[in-house]
């Protein structure tokens, strides 16, 4: 199994809202990532996961909680966001954080707040 | 923080034709990757060359990198219609590890 999976495909959220991105790879993959796009710009790194522990948070607001509670889990918790918050978010793995590892990406969710 | 540029940023060709995307980056870097992107969807990993490569194949994909230059390139060659995408160079870098995407070139082929 070669796929990232991500759920809910469509997510639209009021500012007040609490809500979470899902995503999940058996690929066996000890690196995980959140990444934030915005329409005809390219992915921008948000989170780093490497077995399971937060190794990279770039910046990110708090209304932005990610987790990871197994090795093939990942969630993003989102709670107060904007509508400047609104995008597509993706998630990826790779094999191990560190050099020459491709990315692996899931389809991503498309986030909308109203 | 976006690494670099790429260039040009959109790309309309005639089935049957190549096309050439070539990207710009500013650090030291491990590799350099490129990405393709289906309007709105995941992003798909084409080919890696690492910094000590000159040039790699893969099908109808040709890289090369010049790394005195900080620049790459990519050859998409007897393009199809279903290569109509967005392409994205990608850049590990030297210090983190971490992925810094170019700004990424539309490429429509026309049929």
């Amino acid at each position: 199994d070669t796929e990232v999976t991500q759920t809910p495909k469509h997510l639209v959220m009021g500012m007040t809202n609490k809500k979470s991105l899902k995503c999940e790879q058996h690929m066996g993959h000890r690196a995980m990532y959140w990444y934030k796009q915005k329409a005809k710009k390219p992915p921008e790194l948000m989170f780093v996961y490497s077995y399971e522990k937060l190794s990279i948070n770039e910046s990110v607001p708090s209304r932005f909680s990610p987790e990871c509670p197994n090795s093939s889990l990942l969630n993003l918790h989102l709670h107060a966001l904007q509508p400047e918050d609104s995008a597509l978010y993706l998630c990826a793995s790779s094999a191990a954080e560190g050099r020459y590892n491709e990315q692996f990406f899931g389809p991503g969710t498309r986030l909308t707040v109203l | 923080s976006q690494q670099g540029e790429e260039d040009p940023q959109a790309l309309s060709i005639q089935e049957g034709e190549n096309a050439t995307m070539n990207c710009s980056y500013k650090t030291s870097i491990n590799n350099l990757q490129w990405y393709r992107q289906n309007s709105g969807r995941g992003l798909v990993h084409l080919i890696l060359i690492r910094s000590n490569e000159r040039e790699k194949h893969s099908g109808r994909l040709r890289v090369t990198l010049d790394t005195s230059k900080k620049s790459s390139s990519l050859l998409i060659t007897a393009s199809r219609a279903a290569d109509t995408a967005s392409y994205f160079c990608a850049t590990e870098e030297d210090s983190s590890y971490k992925l810094i995407f170019g700004s990424g070139t539309r490429l429509l082929v026309r049929p």
